[in-house]
């Protein structure tokens, strides 16, 4: 069975741009969770979006959106980049919510 | 507020002896625990879990233990090896919160031949 793909693995921006990640989830896996991992605050948990409605919502400003389509692919856009917005932006996917299938991350680089 | 906390940034360990890496929380929704193993610039890799009805979990070299009026959590790796070494990050979640797990700020493991 393929992992968690995510693309682009790498990508640099500059502020005031938007962006948009990708996740292609394990087949099967009704869930799609995002994280933010960053040196100082390590992995914070973004949203999580299961048969595509949003389940659940972490901590960050309206900037960071997400949704998911009915193949469970799933995106997530960052609007007006910040230089904070800088870090390792993790898909994780599960068949219902609690054992999570990290992909290899998104590096972004905002200049 | 930090309701997962690995007091220990650090641990270094001799090839073949035991690793023990720590693990407390505060939240007492929390009823399953998690440990990921993670090198840099990569997503963490899925080790072993435990629900809060069980105070341990075997698989291989890999034991996780919890003790619930601690709240506290452990992982035992016997014997270690190099190529355990990488940082390790207890996860924690609620029922009622699907899909979000709450991380550790991790322990960086290093096993030395």
């Amino acid at each position: 069975k393929a992992g968690v793909t995510q693309t682009p693995r790498y990508l640099i921006k500059t502020r005031g741009q938007q962006v948009t990640l990708s996740c292609s989830p394990i087949s099967g896996h009704r869930s799609v969770s995002w994280y933010q991992q960053t040196p100082g605050q390590g992995l914070q948990f973004l949203f999580e979006y299961f048969s595509e409605t949003q389940r659940n919502k972490g901590n960050f400003p309206g900037r960071f959106s997400g949704r998911q389509f009915s193949n469970s692919r799933s995106e997530m856009n960052v609007s007006t980049l910040e230089l904070g917005d800088s870090a390792l932006y993790l898909c994780a996917s599960s068949p219902g919510g609690e054992k999570l299938f990290f992909g290899s991350g998104t590096q972004l680089s905002v200049l | 507020d930090q309701q997962v906390k690995q007091n220990s940034p650090s641990l270094s360990v001799q090839e073949g002896r035991i690793s023990i890496l720590n693990c407390d929380y505060t939240n007492s929704m929390f009823d399953y625990f998690l440990w990921y193993k993670k090198y840099p610039a990569e997503g963490p890799t899925f080790l072993i879990s435990i629900s809060s009805i069980k105070d341990k979990n075997e698989d291989g070299r890999f034991t996780v233990f919890l003790n619930k009026s601690a709240k506290h959590l452990s992982l035992h790796i016997v014997p270690s090896q190099p190529g355990d070494s990488a940082v390790y990050f207890c996860a924690a979640s609620a029922a009622s919160n699907t899909g979000k797990l709450i991380f550790g700020q991790g322990t960086t493991l290093q096993v030395k031949p």
